[in-house]
């Protein structure tokens, strides 16, 4: 079956860099995008970005150019978001989402397994 | 960035009922429309794709509908579990955005 796994809650200080990580299981990981999507306190779902983990392309939502980095590493079937330059407005839960769409295949895309969510607090 | 709007904001209603939830875009996104569902504390589940398509292990009492720039969400009869907050997402492009969510309360 398949499932991901997140990386556990983060405190950091404004400022700081955050690495969250995403480990696959149960399906081929380099066949589907791996999407990043964040919720802080109380609000709606955010999409961030997501990762083509066979090539390693990114495409990045706007608001998070220049901060945020989508890797992956095959060997172990993780991916990795890193968000750069914390800000207190960064506090939010974090998650990996699955495309249920292959990424050879034809079709619309949709996130169709996530993992648990980690918490990244910033806080002075 | 398209953007995506739901009404209402939030929605109160008894077991039993039937509920329809709205999104609208702000262009034509075809049916890449997707529905989730979210429930306190934990991750977002799919519930419908492509605007009507049910996604494996929901109930059918839920359906989606619509294509272009409107589209709904019908439960059909309110279950207890049901009791949630629900969000569209277009994933016609990036920034695959969602809505702001619609929150189903017990009446």
């Amino acid at each position: 079956q398949v499932q991901l796994v997140q990386s556990g809650a983060e405190v950091k200080k404004p400022g700081a860099s955050v690495k969250v990580s995403c480990k696959a299981s149960g399906y081929t990981f380099t066949g589907y995008y791996m999407h990043w999507v964040r919720q802080a306190p109380g609000q709606g779902l955010e999409w961030m970005g997501r990762i083509n983990p066979n090539s390693g392309g990114t495409n990045y939502a706007q608001k998070f150019q220049g901060r945020v980095t989508m890797t992956r590493d095959t060997s172990i079937s993780t991916a990795y978001m890193e968000l750069s330059r914390l800000r207190s407005d960064d506090t939010a839960v974090y998650y990996c989402a699955r495309d249920g769409r292959s990424i050879r295949g034809n079709g619309p895309y949709y996130f169709d397994y996530w993992g648990q969510g980690t918490l990244v607090t910033v806080s002075s | 960035d398209i953007q995506m709007t739901q009404s209402p904001s939030s929605l109160s209603a008894s077991v039993g009922d039937r509920v329809t939830i709205t999104c609208r875009a702000s262009q034509s996104i075809s049916s890449y429309l997707n529905w989730y569902q979210q429930k306190p504390g934990k991750a977002p589940k799919l519930l419908i794709y492509a605007a009507s398509s049910l996604q494996s292990g929901v109930p059918s009492r839920f359906s989606g509908s619509g294509s272009g720039t409107d589209f709904t969400l019908t439960i059909s009869s309110l279950q207890p579990e049901d009791f949630a907050t629900y969000y569209c997402q277009q994933s016609y492009s990036t920034p695959h955005t969602f809505g702001q969510g619609t929150r189903l309360e017990i009446k």
